[in-house]
């Protein structure tokens, strides 16, 4: 069974400290997606990436980079320069593909917030 | 403005009841999405709509069904309400291919407050 572990229920920094979100992850599958949401306070949803099983390169885009590292079945996520903008609750997902590309059984951690104090 | 629309805001209803959230998606994008998020179950994935055809389905119970009209815009329908569906439906969309896809945008989402 598909299983998100974001251990990490709260986490409080001060501005401009560099924060790392964890996300571990099971699945049987040898394809599969994982994703990161964030939702502020406001509660809208955003995206903010998704990496495929076959690329472990990892990702920088501006003040965020995700290391993925298969062998130890985690997808973290680093916000570098905190801003008090950062403040939301951060998700992570795992779905496995199927042939026609959509997603099935998108499996949900339960949330880290994160708090940035000015 | 994630340009993903989704109406109504806030619904609420009496158990029992049967309901329809209603989500447009953004000028071109073929994919449509829906999400629940409750306190008990935390977020989960309900199903997918690829250009008017079921793509893919996730945790999504037998008495909701949803559909993607031709128009591309995408109702779910809740019926038999219960308690526990009260929560925030979200919708979102993408611009989909067959082999890869662009980030997804969210929608406000839709209270669903059950009494």
């Amino acid at each position: 069974a598909q299983k998100v572990t974001q251990a990490q229920t709260e986490i409080s920094v001060v501005e401009k400290e560099d924060v790392t979100l964890d996300c571990v992850y099971e699945t049987r599958d040898t394809t599969y997606y994982l994703f990161w949401y964030k939702q502020p306070p406001s509660g809208e949803l955003v995206f903010l990436i998704r990496r495929n099983s076959f690329d472990e390169q990892n990702e920088i885009s501006g003040r965020y980079s995700w290391n993925f590292q298969k062998s130890t079945s985690s997808f973290n996520f680093t916000i570098t320069a905190s801003q008090v903008v950062d403040s939301a609750v951060y998700f992570c997902a795992l779905s496995e593909v199927t042939l026609s590309g959509g997603y099935q059984k998108v499996t949900f951690g339960t949330g880290t917030k994160l708090q940035v104090i000015p | 403005d994630s340009g993903v629309t989704q109406t109504p805001k806030h619904l609420i209803t009496a158990t029992g009841q049967r309901v329809t959230l209603r989500c447009s998606p953004r000028s071109g994008d073929l994919s449509v999405y829906w999400y629940q998020q409750s306190l008990d179950q935390g977020l989960q994935f309900l199903i997918q709509y690829y250009n008017g055809e079921e793509r893919a389905k996730g945790n999504i119970l037998e008495r909701f069904s949803a559909q993607q009209f031709p128009d591309l815009h995408s109702e779910l329908n809740l019926s038999s309400l219960e308690l526990g569906d009260s929560a925030l439906y979200f919708c979102a969309s993408s611009a989909e291919g067959l082999a890869d896809y662009n980030e997804q945008f969210f929608g406000p989402g839709t209270r669903l407050t059950v009494l």
